[in-house]
């Protein structure tokens, strides 16, 4: 068990819709990361937050947008699904930015998105 | 752009019969090589961190290695326990995001 808590689970919905995704990071963890994980991708990076604020940026669609609330937890949101958004959704936590000995980034179990 | 790719794709394993992953790497400034177990459905498990060329780490049946350009990890006398697929992940300079190989799935069978 990592610590890192993700809601919810498994997630059925249909295209168009939206969604929210919600992850708890380690306690004393000030970062948060999003990464997607489909099979012909593998592993994404979406985006960072660090203690609020928006810290990095990667592949993330228009339709996607992340925030991290003053008790630290963060959540994704997913808007107008597509067939192709389905994939398996990860949270990941690590104490600082990512700076020096405290790199480690720790996973959460992850969401199963499946768009219909 | 960082790059990672990892190598074999799949491996199997008879129980005790030691092997290597390979994980080849570019990466404009290496902050950090990261090594994670992830079985299926689940997420990935952090296995080790290394930050300079020839700095090793191990774990039970796992060592880690680094150099320049790639990262190896060894499996000494597998047990079907230890069957996962087994990711590398690159942090470069000013970089706070891992950057994953496609990883290679280990199978040991008893």
């Amino acid at each position: 068990d990592s610590g890192v808590t993700q809601t919810p689970k498994h997630l059925i919905t249909a295209t168009g819709q939206r969604v929210t995704l919600r992850c708890s990071p380690r306690s004393g963890d000030l970062s948060v990361y999003w990464y997607q994980q489909s099979l012909d991708q593998g592993l994404q990076f979406l985006i960072q937050y660090y203690n609020g604020e928006e810290r990095a940026k990667g592949n993330i669609l228009e339709r996607f947008s992340a925030q991290q609330f003053p008790d630290l937890h963060s959540e994704l949101n997913l808007s107008s699904l597509e067939l192709g958004d389905s994939a398996l959704y990860f949270c990941a936590s690590s104490v600082r930015g990512g700076t020096g000995s405290y790199n480690e980034q720790f996973f959460g179990p992850g969401t199963r998105l499946t768009v219909l | 752009e960082d790059q990672v790719t990892q190598s074999p794709e799949a491996l199997r394993l008879q129980e005790g019969e030691s092997s290597s992953l390979n994980c080849s790497y570019t990466v404009s400034g290496l902050r950090g090589l990261f090594w994670y177990r992830q079985d299926p459905g689940k997420g990935p498990e952090f296995l080790f961190t290394l930050y300079s060329a020839g700095e090793e780490k191990e774990k039970e049946r796992l060592k880690a290695t680094l150099t320049k350009k790639e990262s190896f990890l060894h499996i000494t006398a597998p047990k079907p326990e230890d069957s996962a697929t087994y990711l590398c992940a690159v942090q470069g300079p000013g970089d706070y995001k891992l950057s994953f190989g496609a990883g290679t799935t280990v199978t040991v069978r008893a």
